[in-house]
Formats: structure tokens, sequence, C-alpha cells
């Protein structure tokens, strides 16, 4: 059981656009805390999409953006590709935990 | 360009220890942390722990602390990561990856090695 919570799959068509969501508690994403997100392609190590709740490194496309509100954060993808399918993760720190905290992944299917 | 270049796979027998290494090129190892994550088969992502590349301080997952040290050596600007009594379940892929401290506090992992597979079998 993830310290953050995510739905296992998600899917759309080319071209439309997914949220992906993160939800947190007081302890983590409500504590001020940020959120991160990781794009991992099949068979390779993660690789950072989004950090800070919003900052997209240098080379992410701009289809990729990222929200938090409150205890939930969200991933948005515009103008999906076939090369997004991938796995997504969402990361931050918990106090409570005492360290960094992974959600447990959301698959996204390209249809 | 920043890089991390982990060890090869192992295969270890269940109570034994791996030590699993990750050399790291192209910016400053003090100045910035490590941190290790590990993925089981067909799972998500754990993380393990967080060492610093200045200092040495470490940070441990409260479920494999005391089974877990994380050390540096900044003379070759390598970390390790060792983990003992293993046991089937720590079967997994092992990541290590350059953590910077996140505005909002907590760390965000922007470079990763290319993982080491540690299996576990009797």
């Amino acid at each position: 059981q993830s310290v953050l919570t995510q739905a296992p799959s998600v899917s759309g068509a080319p071209g439309q656009r997914v949220t992906i969501t993160c939800t947190g508690s007081s302890s983590n994403l409500g504590d001020n805390y940020d959120v991160h997100w990781y794009q991992q392609l099949p068979g390779t190590a993660p690789k950072v999409l989004i950090y800070g709740n919003n900052n997209r490194p240098s080379g992410v496309p701009d289809r990729f953006s990222g929200s938090k509100s409150g205890t939930s954060a969200s991933l948005v993808i515009t103008g999906l590709q076939a090369e997004d399918e991938a796995v997504y993760y969402c990361q931050s720190y918990d106090f409570n935990v005492r360290g960094s905290v992974f959600g447990g992944g959301t698959k996204l299917t390209v249809l | 360009q920043v890089q991390l270049a982990q060890s090869g796979a192992e295969v270890k027998k269940p109570g034994a220890s791996v030590k699993v290494s990750c050399k790291a090129s192209g910016y400053t190892f003090t100045s910035y942390g490590i941190t290790w994550v590990r993925q089981a088969p067909g799972q998500g992502l754990e993380w393990m722990g967080w060492i610093s590349g200045y200092n040495g301080d470490t940070d441990y997952a409260q479920k494999i602390q005391g089974r877990v040290t994380m050390t540096t050596d900044t003379s070759t600007s390598t970390a390790y990561m060792e983990l003992r009594s293993l046991r089937s379940d720590d079967t997994a892929v092992y990541y290590c990856a350059r953590a910077l401290v996140a505005a909002g506090n907590g760390f965000y992992f922007d470079s990763w090695g290319q993982g080491t597979l540690v299996t576990v079998s009797s």
C-alpha cells in the first residue's frame, strides 16, 4: 500500500489529453512538500518529468504539465503520442515516514 | 553530462549480503546526495534511502533500516549500497539517482543509473 495513491491505469487516443492524479495526505502533499513526476518506459530507468510541482527539466516537452492543490497533484499530458506509453510515478516527502515516498504508478496506454 | 554507472547483476543466496556501486561523473560529487530506489519485478518504485555526497550523512527507509548501509568514496565519486540478510523479496532492480533539494523541501531525483538486478535465490 503506497503512501501516495495513483490509479493503476489510464488510457487515451493519440492527440487526446489525459490526467494522472496522485492523492496524498496531511503528512506529505498537504504539508507543503513538493510533488515530482517520473516517466518509466519499459525496461528503462525512471526519468524526471516534472519537479517542484510544476517545473519541467530542459528537454521535456511542454505537452507535460503538473499542478498541486492541497493533498492532491495532477500530471496532464496533452497531444498524446504513442511514445508517451509508459508508467508514471509521483514522488514526494512524507513527514511521518521520514523519507521520500512514491505513488504506486499509473500505466498509460495510448490506444 | 551527468552519468551514474552501476555495477553488474548479482545472484545471491538467502542470508547473504550484496554491495552495489554507483560511479558518478559529469558533476561535483560532493555537491549532491545520492538516493537508492529499488523495483521488484513488475512492481513500483520503493525509496530505500539517501546519502550526502558532502559529509556522508544518511537517511534510511524504516522498512530496511538495520539491514542497509550506504557509503561514499569521494576520491572516486562512487556511492555504495550494501544490503544484508537478503531474502527472496529483496529480488529487485536497484537504482541509484542524484538527489536534488526541492524548493518546497524534500528531494527529487534528476539523473538515474541504469539499474542493477539483484536476484536472491537458493
